[in-house]
């Protein structure tokens, strides 16, 4: 099973400042990684698939980047509604399986 | 619009069985695979196993291999998940979810099942 590690735990940012979080993988995943964002009393929603893809529906502040074992989702200006718990998924091997999640607050 | 409606909240004792359900609709449903995320309370995201519809393919985590089973029923466009007997340890919130390909990302939740399980 591929453990999937999210770095940091807890990220305390500003509204309009930029964010970045970071996921890696313990063997290659090729680029078969998704994020997901998910606010309190609410089901997860597909932010980013195949590690740098867009959702539908996505703004454009949000991105992603890497392959292989390391991987980041960049909020380049915070806003309040991206206050939220987001999560990495790698979908290349199973089982699929999901990192622990990073909760970006309000600094 | 594509729509993963899930069955109410349940509240049961250790060692009573359940059954929830997940009816999809606006899309084909026999042609997406269809799985499920458990997230205990205060916890992150599992994933538990999928089954494609069109032929009830079904494959699981290791983690829940024997301890649930998942199962659909094209004709009514609903998968399920369901546990013979409930532990306290199943308490949590149950999401269906729809994944684009047989491994691919979640493109779609559902709104989530809470289940708890107490004496």
């Amino acid at each position: 099973e591929i453990v999937m590690t999210q770095s940091p735990a807890t990220l305390s940012v500003s509204p309009g400042e930029r964010a970045t979080l970071s996921c890696r993988a313990s063997q290659s995943v090729s680029s078969n990684l998704a994020w997901y964002q998910q606010k309190p009393g609410q089901a997860p929603r597909l932010l980013i698939y195949g590690a740098s893809t867009r959702a539908t529906g996505i703004p454009a502040r949000f991105s992603g980047s890497g392959s292989g074992t390391e991987f980041t989702l960049t909020i380049s200006s915070l806003q309040s509604e991206d206050f939220a718990v987001y999560y990495c998924q790698q979908y290349n091997n199973w089982p699929l399986t999901f990192g622990q999640g990073t909760r970006l607050e309000i600094k | 619009e594509v729509q993963l409606v899930q069955s109410g909240a349940e509240v049961k004792k250790p060692g009573e069985s359940l059954k929830i359900s997940c009816k999809g609709s606006g899309y084909s449903f026999t042609s997406y695979w269809i799985g499920w995320v458990r997230q205990m309370p205060g916890k992150g995201l599992e994933w538990m196993g999928i089954i494609y519809p069109g032929d009830s393919d079904t494959r699981y985590s290791p983690s829940f291999q024997g301890q649930v089973t998942i199962s659909a029923d094209k004709s009514i466009s609903t998968a399920y998940l369901q546990w013979s007997s409930l532990k306290a340890s199943d308490t949590a919130m149950y999401y269906c979810v729809r994944h684009d390909g047989v491994a691919g990302p979640i493109d779609y939740w559902g709104q989530g099942t809470l289940v708890t399980v107490s004496s």
